[in-house]
């Protein structure tokens, strides 16, 4: 499979538990996106990288989300002390680089539920 | 990046051309028209994009108008498989942002 892949595919925790989503991009792909979509809602997003470095951490929404992406390839999304709110489907997109010609190529996204 | 206007939903019947419009009256001179389309449970897929001119693709054509404020996604012959959220976004060039709105769901139906 060459496109972006996400695990795991759902995820159900309790509110006040740690989640780790992970994020594999295109292979080759420098640049990786992480995005939240609530439910009826478009895709809102949350963290870009490129390479190993997050250029642009501006979407996330408070200080229990964190990202990393310590080779430049796989990403993980880390989420503590979960609150209901944060459920959504979190969604990943790599590119090879930016401006035209350089599309995000997105995952199927982990359906998180905080219960 | 500008914002843009799309109806909440359109249907189309299955072999006919479905026309997706898009207002973005406030788009500036350096930002391109992009269209993404979401399938149910799947993730957004990148459709087409265009500044100024006309464009066509495997998948779909863009027409803009002269006035850049308004666009159509033209799918020539819709089949069920076209049924999605369509997302009409536009963004200067080297922003990385995607900015969606709610989009358009296009039902094509049999």
């Amino acid at each position: 499979g060459a496109g972006v892949s996400q695990t795991p595919s759902n995820k159900v925790t309790e509110k006040g538990k740690y989640v780790e989503l992970r994020c594999d991009p295109i292979s080759g792909h420098t640049a990786l996106y992480w995005y939240r979509q609530s439910l009826g809602q478009g895709p809102e997003f949350l963290i870009y990288f490129q390479g190993t470095g997050a250029a642009d951490d501006s979407g996330l929404p408070n200080d229990r989300f964190f990202a990393v992406r310590p080779e430049g390839s796989v990403s993980t999304l880390k989420i503590q002390r979960t609150e209901r709110g944060d459920s959504a489907v979190y969604l990943c997109a790599s590119s090879y680089g930016l401006g035209t010609g350089n599309e995000q190529f997105f995952g199927p996204g982990t359906r998180l539920t905080v219960l | 990046d500008a914002k843009t206007t799309q109806p909440p939903s359109m249907d189309c019947a299955e072999g006919r051309a479905a026309n997706l419009p898009c207002n973005h009256s406030t788009i500036s001179g350096n930002e391109y028209v992009y269209w993404y389309r979401q399938i149910h449970s799947q993730g957004p897929q990148y459709i087409i994009h265009g500044l100024k001119n006309n464009e066509t693709n495997e998948m779909a054509s863009l027409i803009i108008t002269e006035d850049r404020k308004s666009s159509t996604l033209i799918l020539p012959h819709a089949t069920l498989r076209d049924t999605a959220v369509y997302y009409c976004i536009v963004r200067v060039a080297k922003n990385y942002q995607l900015t969606f709105g709610k989009g358009t769901k296009l039902s094509v139906i049999p």
